[in-house]
């Protein structure tokens, strides 16, 4: 049974950085079938996917146009995690943050609980 | 505005077959799998279907997909008040490189 644990702020100032992590059990941040992913969801714009980072026998990122200048998704293996930055944020950028993994046949079958995260000074 | 378009609301009554759309395009539905999720209140969308018409484990049999060319849709036959819940469609976009997600349809058994 794969859980995704989610940790980290619920409130950034504008301008400053949002930073969450989220913890992997029942699976590996390395699996070669596997990819783990942030999507955000507000009552503006729905759900957005964020990006992902991916293992096939080197790491790899994908991210959104959208918020490509300002994301860094990254692995740590030696926790079993992935962590989200997102720089240079604004209000437009308050929502709820989930991590997810997505694998062959599944797609985005496994979430994290949530993160509701609020850009406000 | 959402890559993939749904109703933003639908209903029906306790015992009633209720069909949700979505529609999208070549690059999405038109070239992957879709997949359905049920956000009840403040949890984590939760994976309904999958592979255009699999269900999870779980899933009871009252809930069916079907894909045909860029649209989909999901069926919910003997409709529960449990079943109240906003409902979103996925897929892979070969064009955006990225999940795209429908804008979501709340669901009222009435």
């Amino acid at each position: 049974q794969v859980q995704l644990q989610q940790s980290g702020p619920g409130l950034v100032k504008p301008s400053q950085t949002l930073s969450l992590t989220c913890a992997i059990s029942g699976d590996s941040v390395s699996s070669n079938s596997a990819a783990w992913n942030w999507i955000r969801q507000s009552p503006s714009r729905g759900l957005e996917w964020l990006g992902r980072t991916y293992y096939r026998s080197k790491w790899y990122n994908d991210y959104a146009e959208s918020v490509k200048s300002r994301i860094t998704i990254n692995p740590d293996t030696s926790k079993n995690q992935f962590s989200l930055q997102l720089n240079s944020v604004t209000p437009e950028d308050t929502a709820v943050y989930y991590c997810a993994r997505d694998v062959p046949l599944w797609d985005l079958d496994c979430w994290g609980q949530g993160t509701l995260v609020t850009i406000s000074s | 505005q959402s890559v993939l378009t749904q109703p933003p609301s639908a209903s029906g009554t306790p015992g009633q077959r209720v069909t949700i759309s979505c529609s999208g395009s070549s690059s999405n539905i038109g070239s992957n799998t879709l997949n359905w999720y049920q956000q009840l209140p403040r949890t984590a969308p939760k994976l309904l279907i999958y592979s255009n018409n699999q269900r999870p484990s779980g899933v009871p049999d009252r809930f069916s997909g079907s894909k045909s060319g860029t649209s989909a849709s999901l069926a919910i036959s003997g409709l529960q008040s449990e079943d109240e819940a906003n409902y979103y469609c996925a897929t892979w976009d070969d064009s955006l490189i990225g999940w795209v997600f429908g804008g979501g349809t709340k669901l009222t058994v009435l």
